[in-house]
């Protein structure tokens, strides 16, 4: 069984439609959740870092911890086509090692 | 601020060659670099940690022989793909950290190196 868990899409949404990702893990010993998106030939830039249960708003991101389903999320409300990326969770115990999902493909059309 | 550039962006090399990838911090100082490797529609995967100054740290199943990590300087980690062959096509990606970071948890990543061995 993989560390972290993600549908890979890909996803397509009209513009102004709220997007939601998600991802699952394994691991209960978890307790760092992170965003990441990823552009083309890119590496990979930080959304948004969570730590333990609970619910963070940064602008139009909203990311979601459910430690007790293993199971997080990612809201983006008001989507943009410039939002069209692969978005990458990544989860931790310690920061010594980050353990990733596979990515999901966005794209917003116009 | 907080940039990571890799070079080459993209190579093409001969089975049974060898190739290097270097990783630099542009702005800041890195005690920590990671390598990971990435196939297609699959997860980041960790193949090593390094730390300026000291030996790098592999992860299981990656060959340390094979795979050739040096952190010489805070800004620059290079990575040594050996006798590669076909099936270490992949693309190579560096993050670094900085060493007084309150935010333990940012890792700042390189674009990217794209190796193809034909």
């Amino acid at each position: 069984q993989k560390e972290v868990e993600q549908d890979p899409g890909p996803l397509s949404v009209p513009e102004g439609a709220i997007v939601s990702l998600n991802c699952t893990y394994s691991n209960s010993a978890f307790q760092y959740f992170m965003w990441y998106r990823q552009y083309s030939r890119k590496g990979p830039e930080l959304l948004m870092y969570t730590y333990s249960s609970g619910n963070k708003e940064d602008g139009r991101f909203t990311a979601q911890v459910d430690k007790s389903s293993k199971y997080i999320s990612l809201f983006i409300r008001d989507s943009q086509p410039s939002d069209s990326a692969t978005y990458l969770c990544a989860m931790s115990d310690n920061f010594n090692k980050f353990y990733f999902g596979s990515g999901t493909k966005l794209n917003v059309k116009p | 601020g907080a940039v990571v550039s890799q070079h080459p962006s993209r190579v093409i090399c001969k089975s049974g060659t060898s190739v290097k990838i270097e990783c630099r911090s542009l702005d800041f100082q890195a005690t920590t670099m990671f390598w990971y490797r990435q196939f297609p529609k699959q997860s980041l995967m960790l193949m090593a940690t390094s730390n300026e100054g000291s030996k790098a740290t592999y992860e299981q199943g990656v060959e340390k022989d094979k795979f050739l990590i040096n952190h010489a300087s805070l800004t620059l980690s290079t990575l040594t793909v050996t006798s590669a062959h076909p099936e270490d096509s992949s693309f190579y990606i560096c993050s670094a950290r900085q060493p007084t970071q309150v935010r333990t948890y940012e890792q700042y990543f390189g674009p990217g190196t794209r190796l193809t061995v034909t």
